[in-house]
């Protein structure tokens, strides 16, 4: 167990239609990252939020954003699904103090099948 | 962050010593070696990670050779349960932006 979880476990919608993947941290990291992992594309960093801020951005697409809020936890927003977003979405967490200490505790994952 | 080169598979037999090999030639001075792994569709777990020196932890040993160009994972006496996909990652900047997954090594433990 890393300590980080995942809200839901599994989702199943519709095209066209928005969901919200929401993510808790390990206690006292302030990073998180989010990775989108699909059978074609394999495992793709989409963003990373540093204490509330946006930090790093990876292949992220403009129909999704993400946020962290004060209490940490982060949510990653999807809309205008296509079937082509079908993935397992994971959320990682770390302390990020400085380049040796890095190390990403990932979670469970949320699989969405976009149908 | 530099690229790494990984066997698309290996084998090794339980018991034995897996022995997992990394080549990333373009490395530069401050770039860090991870290693995670991923075991059927669960979330990447952290294994290990170095800079120059050779580490050990509870999971694996990390053997970085002397010009940094490549590494070797060390799972000291695998069982059925290191099946995975291993990753080796270098990362830059830091560190603290989001990791860059290749294709990994698909380990396969034999019983």
């Amino acid at each position: 167990d890393s300590g980080v979880t995942q809200t839901p476990k599994h989702l199943i919608t519709a095209t066209g239609q928005r969901v919200t993947l929401r993510c808790s941290p390990r206690s006292g990291d302030l990073s998180v990252y989010w990775y989108q992992q699909s059978l074609d594309q394999g495992l793709q960093f989409l963003i990373q939020y540093y204490n509330g801020e946006e930090r790093a951005k990876g292949n992220i697409l403009e129909r999704f954003s993400a946020q962290q809020f004060p209490d940490l936890h982060s949510e990653l927003n999807l809309s205008s699904l296509e079937l082509g977003d079908s993935a397992l979405y994971f959320c990682a967490s770390s302390e990020d103090r400085g380049p040796a200490y890095n190390e990403q505790f990932f979670g469970p994952g949320t699989r969405l099948t976009v149908l | 962050d530099a690229k790494t080169t990984q066997p698309p598979s290996m084998d090794c037999a339980e018991g034995r010593a897996a022995n997992l090999p990394c080549n990333h030639s373009t490395i530069s001075g401050n770039e860090y070696v991870y290693w995670y792994r991923q075991i059927h569709s669960q979330g990447p777990q952290y294994i290990i990670h170095g800079l120059k020196n050779n580490e050990t932890n509870e999971m694996a040993s990390l053997i970085i050779t002397e010009d940094r160009k490549s590494s070797t994972l060390i799972l000291p006496h695998a069982t059925l349960r290191d099946t995975a996909v291993y990753y080796c990652i270098v990362r830059g900047r830091g560190g603290a932006d989001g990791l860059t997954f290749g294709k990994g090594t698909h380990l396969i433990i034999q019983p």
